[in-house]
């Protein structure tokens, strides 16, 4: 069965730290992966997807066939990156499978 | 371009009724995707419609049914409200598979 996997429901860490939220995934394919990202009080939006390889808001996210892993990286927190994430795959070209997200706190 | 809209924002029902939750896609999308999200279960996948006809299915029991009309619009449906099915229900539209999904506000359904 499809799966993601997010292992940490909290993350916190300083301004200017490096950042690396966990997501494995278990699909049978070739897996569509997604970041979305939901800030307080505004509603779910793409961050990123595997395909496009672009970074944005200085995130990148690396698909590891091997490690059934996608991860997402910042090498400089800023807290403005305080935020519920959400990583998903992609079934039959319309239906998100969510990971139960991660909240990242960014303290100064 | 207008985003994604949900109406209505808020819902109190009471175990047993109905309710009717619908949605506005962004102009010229003709995918709708509908989304359960609850504290304990997360972000569920509900169903998807495209160009009035239902392409895709999550694993909700049949008092949740949906459609789409032809001008792309959606409604889904709950019969029988449990209180389990108190939730914030997304939609979410795209031009076609596999292209980025927008999420709208949600509603947020309240079963007592």
């Amino acid at each position: 069965a499809q799966r993601v996997t997010q292992p940490e429901k909290l993350l916190s860490v300083f301004k200017g730290a490096p950042v690396e939220l966990k997501c494995n995934y278990s699909y049978s394919g070739s897996p569509e992966l997604f970041w979305y990202v939901q800030y307080s009080r505004q509603r779910l939006q793409l961050l990123l997807r595997h395909i496009s390889r672009e970074s944005i808001k200085g995130f990148t996210a690396d698909l590891n066939k091997g490690e059934t892993s996608f991860h997402l990286k910042k090498p400089f927190a800023q807290e403005e990156d305080s935020a519920m994430y959400y990583c998903a795959l992609l079934q039959a070209g319309t239906a998100l499978i969510f990971g139960k997200g991660t909240t990242l706190s960014v303290s100064s | 371009k207008a985003g994604v809209t949900q109406t209505p924002r808020y819902l109190i029902k009471t175990r047993g009724q109905q309710v009717t939750l619908s949605c506005s896609p962004i102009s010229g999308h003709r995918s709708v995707s509908w989304y359960q999200q609850t504290p304990g279960q997360g972000l569920q996948f509900l169903f998807e419609y495209f160009s009035e006809t239902q392409r895709n299915k999550g694993n909700f029991p049949g008092r949740f049914s949906g459609r789409q009309f032809s001008n792309s619009r959606s409604e889904m449906n709950v019969s029988t409200l449990e209180l389990g099915d108190s939730a914030l229900y997304l939609c979410a539209s795209s031009r076609d598979r596999s292209y980025e999904q927008y999420f709208g506000p949600g509603t947020r359904l309240t079963v007592t």
